[in-house]
């Protein structure tokens, strides 16, 4: 079946700190690769996406690249704030269409601290 | 991308009623997808609706205690009907496409 795995949390970094976020995937086929946010007290954002391998994904100075061979779609920023502090979801749909739900990691809870 | 919007955006209710939330999108969209997140925990899927259809439940998930309606291709509601304290979450409303966009959820308190 479908699967994302995500590197436990929480995550604490000073602020400027290089940040690495963990995440492999299981799937059939090519799945299309997405990042989610979910600040305190809010819903789901969009961060960024890929939906081929070697594709990178990059929005407000993260990036992950789809790497088919090793399954893998690692989120970074090399200079985090403490604005960025939140919960990132890695998740995946099995088909490119969209027309399927995600499939969610457990989410990495990240604290910056000045 | 889609604009989505959500009634209530939070409730506390008594155990044994039942609550509507709304999911409203600001264009026509094929599928739409329930999920519920429980507190500290990743989402999961309830249900996929499917306007003109019968929404299709996860595993878990029965139509009795998530009704759903999809009456257009740009609103659907979810009831949690004869709620429990387990029932305390978010719910999340998500449209389909090449890129899945979601509601501001719906921060649900049963005591």
């Amino acid at each position: 079946g479908n699967s994302v795995t995500q590197m436990e949390g929480p995550v604490t970094l000073s602020e400027e700190a290089f940040l690495t976020i963990n995440c492999t995937y299981t799937a059939t086929g090519y799945p299309s690769l997405f990042w989610y946010v979910q600040y305190p007290g809010e819903g789901l954002q969009l961060l960024l996406k890929a939906t081929k391998a070697d594709d990178k994904g990059s929005n407000k100075g993260f990036e992950a690249t789809y790497r088919k061979e090793t399954t893998s779609f690692h989120l970074e920023k090399g200079s985090v704030q403490v604005s960025d502090s939140a919960v990132y979801f890695c998740a995946l749909t099995p088909l490119s269409s969209g027309n399927t739900p995600l499939v969610f990691g457990k989410g990495t809870r990240l604290s910056v601290i000045a | 991308s889609a604009v989505i919007s959500q009634k209530p955006s939070r409730d506390i209710c008594q155990r044994g009623t039942s609550l509507t939330i709304q999911c409203q999108v600001d264009s026509q969209v094929t599928m739409m997808f329930w999920y519920r997140q429980q507190p500290g925990q990743s989402l999961t899927l309830i249900a996929t609706a499917n306007q003109g259809s019968e929404a299709t439940y996860e595993s878990g998930f029965v139509i009795d205690k998530f009704p759903i309606s999809r009456p257009n291709l740009t609103f659907s509601t979810l009831t949690v009907s004869n709620m429990s304290p387990e029932d305390s979450s978010i719910y999340l409303c998500s449209v389909g496409g090449e890129t899945q966009y979601f509601g501001p959820g719906t921060r649900l308190l049963v005591l």
